[in-house]
């Protein structure tokens, strides 16, 4: 079943405004991760968040994790062009120690 | 370049056939994961391998065979499939499956598959 849903399902900003990312659980998690998919390629990581965390950075990306909302953010600052890819958040849920469940991914379009 | 290697990256088979996919890491991870990603769909994960035992298969049919002989190697045997099994399988690895999954999965490029 599917654990993460991320929304919106498709974004369209303007190179060098901010594009924000959400993403839904359902049961309790261990951690969250959003990684990102150019098209047709392999997922690369971006960023993990522990369950007992809030908030976490790393250079342009803010993560913030809500664990009584079951809900994440991902924010893009100051987006480029290169940022044009669908995005993903994966959980690993308490119950399945190697379950990295992915959502249906938001499709970030940048126009230069 | 995220150290996971796939392989062929495209693949066009018949109903008929018979072909493998090839995973290959040498990361020194110990897990090991074939996911299914379809179009305008989540990604599905299929089997998990850990130190080259099966820990989950997902309710995945039996014409998709999973085989993983050591700990870098995973492969995916192909038979009889339907042409809905066509999409993008992804291939990933991680340093180690446990009660904390805190490590990230490393993906390959995938291989798209279309059954003709």
């Amino acid at each position: 079943s599917q654990q993460g849903e991320e929304d919106p399902q498709a974004l369209s900003i303007q190179e060098g405004e901010n594009a924000t990312m959400n993403c839904s659980y359902k049961t309790s998690i261990n951690n969250l991760q959003w990684y990102r998919q150019n098209s047709g390629r392999g997922l690369v990581h971006l960023i993990l968040i522990r369950s007992n965390e809030r908030e976490k950075h790393s250079g342009r990306l803010r993560v913030t994790l809500d664990t009584s909302k079951k809900s994440s953010s991902l924010l893009i600052t100051a987006s480029r062009a290169a940022d044009t890819a669908s995005y993903f958040c994966a959980t690993v849920r308490m119950d399945s120690s190697y379950k990295l469940i992915f959502g249906s991914g938001t499709r970030l379009l940048v126009r230069p | 370049e995220t150290g996971v290697t796939q392989t062929p990256r495209h693949l066009v088979m018949g109903m008929t056939n018979k072909k493998s996919l090839k995973c290959e890491q040498h990361l020194g991870h110990n897990a090991m994961y074939w996911y299914k990603q379809s179009a305008k769909k989540p990604l599905e994960l299929m089997f998990v391998y850990s130190l080259e035992e099966r820990v989950e298969n997902n309710s995945v049919p039996s014409r998709f065979s999973p085989e993983c002989p050591n700990s870098s190697h995973l492969f995916l045997h192909l038979h009889t499939l339907q042409p809905e099994d066509s999409a993008l399988y992804l291939c990933a690895s991680s340093q180690d499956l446990g009660e904390e999954l805190n490590t990230e999965a490393f993906f390959g490029q995938g291989t798209r598959l279309t059954v003709v």
